[in-house]
């Protein structure tokens, strides 16, 4: 049972223009979400987070919404930079239930071109 | 601040051998996990540590797969025996005690082919 989706497996943006990356989740306890950045052959790094108490977060080009009644969230870059070019990777955590233990989607590749 | 070290980088076993994998988190993190990233697919986490002491390992298989964490530092994952759906990157993680807001920092990964 994948939790966490991401349906989008690739995604190509224009240089400079918005690239939206989206995950979807089914579990209604998930509180706490963030979003992992991994280039080839190096382990993901943490890219931004959003509490379930806020629906927004903004952290210079990258924002992260969060949809609770959709269970959607999605992370928005503007503007996209080749060096944005990775995998993106949505996670959940239920931290009142089970602590800090995350569950991750399946990926999505971004390719910026200049 | 050195970052989370895993070695060894890549290991070629055939099936039925047995692997071992190291990692050494960020100096002060009390809490480390292991996962494992299949081709195609998100990390899923096998084992969490805070300190020396297991906090889930519901995931891991555990007629094959066995971890330690010896001291509170450095960790051990090991594989006996490896099976071919064993082939995967096996990623190290490491964080402070859980707090709202922690972030887990990640480890370049083992990736292991089984034959």
């Amino acid at each position: 049972d994948q939790q966490v989706k991401q349906n989008s497996p690739s995604l190509s943006v224009q240089e400079g223009r918005i690239s939206i990356l989206n995950c979807d989740y089914t579990n209604s306890m998930f509180d706490y979400f963030l979003w992992y950045k991994k280039y080839p052959a190096e382990g993901p790094t943490f890219l931004i987070s959003i509490s379930s108490i806020k629906d927004k977060n903004e952290d210079g080009r990258f924002t992260v919404f969060l949809n609770k009644s959709a269970k959607h969230l999605s992370l928005h870059i503007v503007p996209s930079q080749p060096g944005d070019s990775a995998v993106y990777f949505c996670a959940a955590s239920a931290r009142k239930s089970s602590g800090d233990k995350l569950t991750f989607g399946t990926g999505t590749r971004l390719a910026v071109r200049p | 601040e050195a970052g989370v070290a895993q070695s060894p980088r890549y290991k070629i076993i055939e099936k039925r051998q047995s692997v071992a994998f190291w990692c050494n988190p960020i100096s002060g993190h009390a809490t480390l996990y292991w996962y494992q990233q299949i081709l195609g697919q998100g990390p899923k986490l096998l084992i969490q540590f805070q300190n020396n002491g297991v906090v889930d390992d519901s995931q891991l298989p555990k007629d094959r797969f066995s971890a330690e964490r010896l001291k509170g530092v450095d960790s051990t994952l090991k594989i006996q025996p490896a099976k071919l759906e064993d082939s995967a990157v096996y990623l190290c993680a490491s964080s402070l005690p859980p707090v709202p807001g922690d972030i887990q920092y990640f480890g370049a990964g083992t990736r292991l082919s089984v034959l």
